[in-house]
């Protein structure tokens, strides 16, 4: 069955690094893949989506990659701020009209 | 973008019971979907809304248990019946607006506790 796996244990960084968070994926070969952020008590946000045929993708401090051969993608916060700190989702669509089937997530805590 | 009018935020109810769940939004939408998150998981699919229709349910999922409506575009509700505990979760309406097919709009989440 289909299955997406990110990196359950929090991912606590100092202030002004470099947060890099893990998206793998199995049995499936989806033609795009996004980056929700949800914070306590709220839905998700979406922030980034990036096609199979797109080795990578910005949005201002955001940088998503997608290996379609590795299964994976990875998801960077540059010049990272406390306000940053939340639960990141990955998420594919799966069968069409962003029908989707999210990764747990990976709770990101920036220290000042 | 969507704004997405989710009632109740949350309820305490009993078990055996039932709560419908209201989801509003403030566009044109093209899909609508219904989610639920159990504590300390991610999202999973509950089903599709289907305008006019019966929705889709996706594996684990049955109307008896979740009836859903849609009489138009913009409003659709998901009923939780028979309470027990382990329906306590959070339960998030989700769209896809006309014109951004690939972007996912969520509601804020109606937290239920089953006691």
């Amino acid at each position: 069955s289909q299955k997406i796996e990110q990196n359950s244990e929090a991912l606590n960084i100092q202030e002004g690094k470099t947060a890099t968070l893990t998206c793998n994926y199995t049995n499936y070969s989806p033609a795009y893949l996004q980056w929700y952020r949800q914070d306590p008590g709220r839905g998700p946000v979406f922030l980034l989506l990036i096609r199979e045929n797109e080795k990578e993708k910005r949005k201002e401090r955001l940088k998503v990659t997608f290996d379609t051969t590795l299964k994976q993608s990875l998801f960077h916060i540059t010049a990272s701020q406390p306000a940053d700190s939340a639960t990141y989702l990955c998420a594919l669509d799966s069968g069409g009209y962003n029908k989707l089937i999210f990764g747990a997530g990976t709770r990101l805590a920036v220290h000042p | 973008s969507a704004v997405i009018s989710q009632k109740p935020s949350r309820d305490i109810c009993q078990r055996g019971t039932s709560l419908t769940i209201q989801c509003q939004v403030d566009s044109q939408v093209t899909m609508m979907f219904w989610y639920r998150q159990q504590p300390g998981q991610s999202l999973t699919l509950i089903a599709t809304a289907n305008q006019g229709s019966e929705a889709t349910y996706e594996s684990g999922f049955v109307i008896d248990k979740f009836p859903i409506s849609r009489p138009n575009l913009t409003f659709s509700t998901l009923t939780v019946s028979n309470m027990s505990p382990e329906d306590s979760s959070i339960y998030l309406c989700s769209v896809v607006v006309a014109g951004r097919a690939t972007e996912a709009f969520f509601g804020q989440g109606t937290r239920l506790t089953v006691v």
